[in-house]
């Protein structure tokens, strides 16, 4: 039973364009809910987290957006690089993420071609 | 600087052997993790710990172990191994305050 589920599996993005990753949850106790960067040959680092007081949490050219009733929440890269590329997942968690027990969704491979 | 690091990065076993992939690190949290990666699956919860001699099961847990001695320390035990154990598995370390996890770079397991 997959708690998160993260779409879409890949996505390939010119360079300068927008990608959007979406993930979506059903467990109503999530309050806490970061994206996670991973590079190849290397282990996932926290991108940005949301929790859900607010609907939208920016930083830089990365920014979530919240949707509490619909229990979905999605990172958007604004003028995406090649430097972007890399495997994003999105994650949650209960009690406002201090147990850090994260459930992750299955990862989006981003490719940002130049 | 404080890190985390998992030992070996690549290992290679035969069915029904025993093997112990090493986490440790060096911020001293308290709160210490497992997981495995798997295309299509993302990452899945083997066992955690919330201290010293605390370990807890996790989503997917059969056929592992772990134990926890020491704050820095949080080993990974495969009793027998498995073909399907065949995997990339990362340790992380949090804090508690911010929820932020810290992964290890990743130990590279295949089973034959």
């Amino acid at each position: 039973q997959q708690q998160v589920k993260q779409s879409p599996q890949s996505l390939i993005v010119q360079k300068g364009g927008i990608s959007i990753i979406n993930c979506a949850y059903e467990n109503t106790a999530f309050d806490y809910f970061p994206w996670y960067q991973q590079f190849p040959g290397k282990g996932p680092a926290l991108l940005i987290a949301i929790r859900p007081d607010v609907s939208e949490k920016k930083e830089g050219r990365f920014t979530i957006s919240f949707n509490k009733s619909a229990k979905q929440f999605s990172l958007h890269i604004m003028d995406s690089q090649p430097g972007d590329s890399a495997t994003y997942f999105c994650a949650a968690s209960t009690n406002g993420g201090a147990t850090n027990k994260l459930i992750f969704g299955t990862g989006t491979l981003l490719a940002v071609q130049p | 600087d404080a890190e985390i690091t998992q030992s070996p990065r690549h290992k290679i076993t035969e069915t029904g052997r025993q093997v112990t992939l090493a986490c440790h690190q060096t911020w001293n949290h308290n709160n210490m993790f497992w997981y495995r990666q798997d295309l299509g699956h993302g990452l899945r919860l083997i066992h955690y710990s919330y201290g010293v001699h605390d370990t807890n099961k996790g989503e997917v847990s059969d056929g592992y172990s772990v134990s926890r001695s020491n704050t820095e320390d949080l080993p990974l035990t495969l009793e027998s191994a498995a073909s399907s154990q065949t995997s990339v598995y990362f340790c992380a370390s949090s804090r508690e305050q911010t929820g932020e996890l810290f992964f290890g770079e990743g130990s590279r397991l295949t089973v034959l």
